[in-house]
């Protein structure tokens, strides 16, 4: 079945350092991709839209400078939290459509900033 | 705008009872997707299914069967039987579709605590 992996499963940085965040289609390709962020017992917030070959589009009240998203194949977009601090802590979760009108989320990373 | 509302917020149950977790959804839509994810304590999204508004046909999978009724813009999940393994926090959200990837609205979950 259609495979999504996230690496690292789970990081701790100390504030002011970048992390990045690697999503990968595993058995299909994926011209796009969704990163979500959860806090603790709460829902799923879509951060932004990876766009294979072009520019991300973020939603509404996401930092695109602090959050670089860069999608440069059909099967890896890799999220960047720039200058992290310890707001930025969080789950951070990918996913992609496998076929249309699905998607496939990858395993998450957890980010504790210091 | 969509919205998805998952009213309960926990629900216990002991194992081998029924539990039916709600969800109503919101949209102006004439056209849309429902799905339901499984998160257990793991943290890793699993999913479980995806209904065309078209279809209002309900669903059963083995111990699991979902109810979508249109006229009250709910799409109810029930798990037969419970058991342990099924504790985890439930996420019910809603999608445009475009033929593509959509973007989903999830709703807030339920968590689901299943006993001995």
């Amino acid at each position: 079945g259609a495979v999504v992996s996230q690496h690292p499963s789970r990081v701790i940085c100390k504030s002011g350092t970048s992390v990045k965040i690697e999503c990968r289609s595993l058995d299909f390709q994926a011209t796009t991709m969704f990163w979500y962020r959860q806090f603790p017992k709460q829902s799923l917030m879509l951060m932004a839209t990876s766009n294979e070959g072009s520019k991300a589009t973020y939603e509404q009240g996401v930092e695109k400078d602090k959050f670089l998203i860069n999608h440069a194949s059909l099967t890896l977009s890799t999220l960047t939290v720039t200058s992290a601090h310890p707001e930025d802590s969080s789950f951070y979760i990918c996913s992609a459509p496998p076929y249309a009108d699905t998607q496939y989320f990858g395993p998450g990373t957890r980010l504790t900033v210091l | 705008a969509q919205k998805v509302t998952q009213a309960q917020t926990e629900i216990s149950v002991v194992e081998k009872e029924d539990v039916t977790l709600d969800c109503v959804y919101e949209t102006r839509d004439t056209t849309y997707y429902l799905f339901w994810y499984k998160q257990p304590p793991s943290g890793e999204l699993v999913f479980l299914i995806r209904r065309n508004s078209f279809d209002e046909q309900n669903e059963i999978s083995g111990r699991y069967s979902w109810n979508f009724q249109k006229s009250t813009s709910s799409f109810n999940f029930t798990i037969t039987a419970s058991q342990v393994v099924d504790s985890a926090v439930y996420f019910c959200a809603l999608s445009p579709p475009t033929g593509t990837a959509s973007k989903l609205t999830f709703g807030t979950g339920t968590r689901l605590q299943v006993t001995l």
